[in-house]
């Protein structure tokens, strides 16, 4: 069974980074890209970026350029976002998603979802 | 970017009855359109990809349809499961972006 168990829920104070993990299991970890995804009430979903673990490549929505920073560690099947210089704006739930294989941009598996809250 | 719009944003059903949503997209997506189920709570999860395939384990009662800038999902025949929001996402080009959501809501 595929499984993305995503790290808990946090909150931190504005200005302040964040770094969340999702560990991934019931799958070859380095044959699919993972995708992080922001949901928000007022923007609904948005795609943040995507990270191939066997090239370490990453591809980002350009509007969370140097907002977020992917990152997968092979040893533990381990993908991360950090989220840097944290403002209310941030404050959503992210998610992690596995990349379908033979459908680039298709997330067939989700995480349960991160929640992070800024607030000083 | 991409933008999706999804109508309605949200809809009542009656069990049986057959519902319809529709999404739009600003450019042609030459059929890379997903659609999400998301149940309250929950995490979205995959129906429909590439305009009409259905996901493995999804009820044969979804459907999609389409082609160029127009796709639809079709449950055929609403059950008490199937409450819950809905969201196109095209994959054609980066970014990658989904529309804004149906809710769904028995009657």
């Amino acid at each position: 069974e595929v499984k993305l168990q995503q790290s808990g829920d946090e909150l931190v104070r504005p200005g302040a980074s964040v770094k969340m993990s999702c560990k991934a299991s019931g799958y070859t970890f380095t044959d699919y890209a993972m995708h992080w995804v922001k949901q928000s009430p007022g923007q609904g979903l948005e795609w943040i970026g995507t990270i191939i673990p066997l090239i370490d490549t990453t591809s980002y929505n350009q509007k969370f350029k140097g907002k977020a920073t992917l990152t997968a560690d092979k040893s533990s099947n381990t993908a991360y976002m950090e989220l840097s210089r944290l403002t209310s704006e941030d404050s959503a739930v992210y998610y992690c998603a596995r990349d379908d294989l033979g459908w680039e941009g298709v997330m067939d598996a989700w995480g349960q979802g991160a929640s992070v809250t800024v607030s000083s | 970017d991409i933008q999706m719009t999804q109508s309605p944003a949200s809809l009542s059903a009656s069990l049986g009855e057959t519902v319809s949503i529709e999404c739009l997209a600003s450019e042609g997506i030459s059929n890379d359109l997903a659609w999400y189920q998301q149940k309250s709570g929950k995490s979205p999860q995959l129906l429909i990809y590439a305009a009409s395939r259905l996901q493995d384990g999804v009820p044969s009662r979804f459907s999609g349809s389409g082609s160029g800038t127009r796709y639809s999902l079709k449950i055929s025949g609403m059950q008490p499961e199937d409450e819950a929001d809905y969201f196109c996402q095209q994959s054609y080009k980066y970014p990658y972006t989904f529309g804004a959501g149906t809710k769904l809501e028995l009657k």
